[in-house]
């Protein structure tokens, strides 16, 4: 069965500091790989995603993930950490396949940013 | 251009009510999603539009929830006699294509059942 797992249920770090945030998942064969960033009261924003080619994946904000396929992972970093990234952090996979559509997503990382 | 919209932002309903939220997809995207996102549970994927036919219903919970998808645009989730379990915040995605394509979602409905 495919899932995804984000281990940090919270982290916190203070602003200026590096960030890693760790996801894993389980599936038959190489998914797309999506992180998604959620705002308190806000829908969800794609930060980042990986389809194929290059494992290191630059996204929004100065965000970047790398695809490590023999540990089925997706790490999201950031080298220095602003206040206004107090967020929660989803991880998220699709197939590839043309008949399923949906995103298995991970139960999120809540990051506090530290002053 | 114009993102994914919901409405209404917030639905308070009594329990045994029936409610309708509505979502529109970004123009020109073929499919469309439906999620649940409550305390403890996550995000749970509900339904899945491809045009106006649905390829998976595997997520709805029960047979109170129905969805449709009218001209492969517009959507609306039902809910039918509504119970206190139903309330969570309902967010809809849309997509250029099911395949290979990000998913960008609308500012989602609140639904608080009392």
């Amino acid at each position: 069965a495919q899932s995804v797992t984000q281990p940090d249920i919270h982290i916190t770090v203070s602003e200026g500091a590096s960030l890693e945030l760790r996801c894993n998942y389980s599936y038959g064969a190489t998914p797309y790989l999506f992180w998604y960033v959620q705002s308190p009261g806000q829908g969800l924003q794609l930060l980042l995603k990986y389809f194929s080619g290059d494992t290191l994946v630059q996204g929004i904000k100065g965000f970047e993930a790398e695809f490590k396929r023999s540990q089925s992972s997706f790490n999201l970093r950031k080298p220095s950490v602003h206040w206004s990234d107090a967020a929660e952090y989803f991880c998220a996979v699709g197939a590839r396949s043309s008949t399923l559509g949906r995103l298995y997503f991970g139960r999120g990382t809540q990051l506090t940013v530290w002053p | 251009g114009a993102g994914v919209s919901q409405s209404p932002s917030n639905k308070v309903t009594e329990k045994g009510k029936d409610v309708e939220l509505r979502c529109d997809p970004i123009s020109g995207h073929t499919a469309l999603y439906w999620y649940r996102q409550s305390l403890g549970q996550g995000l749970e994927f509900l339904i899945y539009f491809q045009g106006n036919s649905a390829p998976d219903k595997s997520g709805l919970p029960s047979d109170r929830f129905s969805a449709e998808r009218t001209g492969g645009s517009v959507s609306t989730l039902t809910i039918q006699r509504t119970q206190q379990e139903d309330s969570a915040v309902y967010l809809c995605a849309s997509s250029r294509s099911p395949q290979g394509y990000e998913q960008y979602f609308g500012p989602g409905t609140r639904l608080t059942v009392t």
